[in-house]
């Protein structure tokens, strides 16, 4: 089936430790997403990529990077992992990036920093 | 920056009872989405109503928009143990209509 796949689903770093979270989609949507979920809060937009066009949010910290080495592939970096980037990691996709359009999400990668 | 802002934050309630999750957003919308989100997993999407819309339906859901008063509200009936979920509404912003943002949420817990 088609779907997207986020891998580890859990994944245990230490502070200040790199960490590269990973996201893969069958799905051939040109748009991929990264979202930051904290605990009872909303999913929060890190950045997306339009194809490969690379768009981030105004928010989100330069310790977040990503890299789309091709339309199924996309990667989440974290420089130097503090206490508080602890949280779920969300991937999603969509075909045209719209706001009619459906985000299919992965199932998530759960990060703890110890 | 988060747009939409559910309520209640969490809701109980019987097998078989309906429920009533609302969203309120600040400024003018293009479109409106409600996800639904098991503990621990991704989220999936559930229904889109646009701006020109009132009332939509699917299955069991029933989704209202109010554009005046810039609220949406997402109605289950009928509701079953499998429906204990956190629920989002995602809104975007006038005139930008690709950017989506999400609400907090809220917890539904149906007993059984």
């Amino acid at each position: 089936d088609a779907m997207v796949i986020q891998n580890p689903r859990y994944q245990v770093t230490q502070f200040g430790k790199p960490v590269t979270l990973s996201c893969s989609q069958t799905l051939n949507h040109n748009v991929m997403y990264w979202y930051q979920q904290k605990s009872s809060q909303a999913p929060k937009l890190l950045f997306h990529y339009y194809d490969k066009d690379f768009n981030n949010e105004a928010d989100t910290p330069d310790n977040f990077q990503s890299r789309r080495p091709n339309t199924s592939f996309c990667f989440l970096d974290i420089r130097s992992p503090g206490l508080g980037d602890a949280a779920m990691y969300l991937c999603a996709t969509s075909g045209s990036g719209t706001s009619t359009d459906t985000q299919y999400f992965g199932p998530g990668t759960r990060l703890t920093v110890l | 920056s988060q747009q939409g802002e559910e309520d209640p934050q969490a809701l109980s309630i019987q097998e078989g009872e309906n429920a009533t999750m609302n969203c309120s957003y600040k400024t003018s919308i293009n479109n409106l989405q409600w996800y639904r989100q098991n503990s621990g997993r991704g989220l999936v999407h559930l229904i889109l109503i646009r701006s020109n819309e009132r009332e939509k339906h699917s299955g069991r859901l029933r989704v209202t928009l109010d554009t005046s008063k810039k609220s949406s509200s997402l109605l289950i009936t009928a509701s079953r143990a499998a429906d204990t979920a956190s629920y989002f509404c995602a809104t975007d912003a006038v005139p930008n209509n690709n950017d989506m943002r999400f609400g907090a949420g809220t917890r539904l817990t149906v007993k059984p």
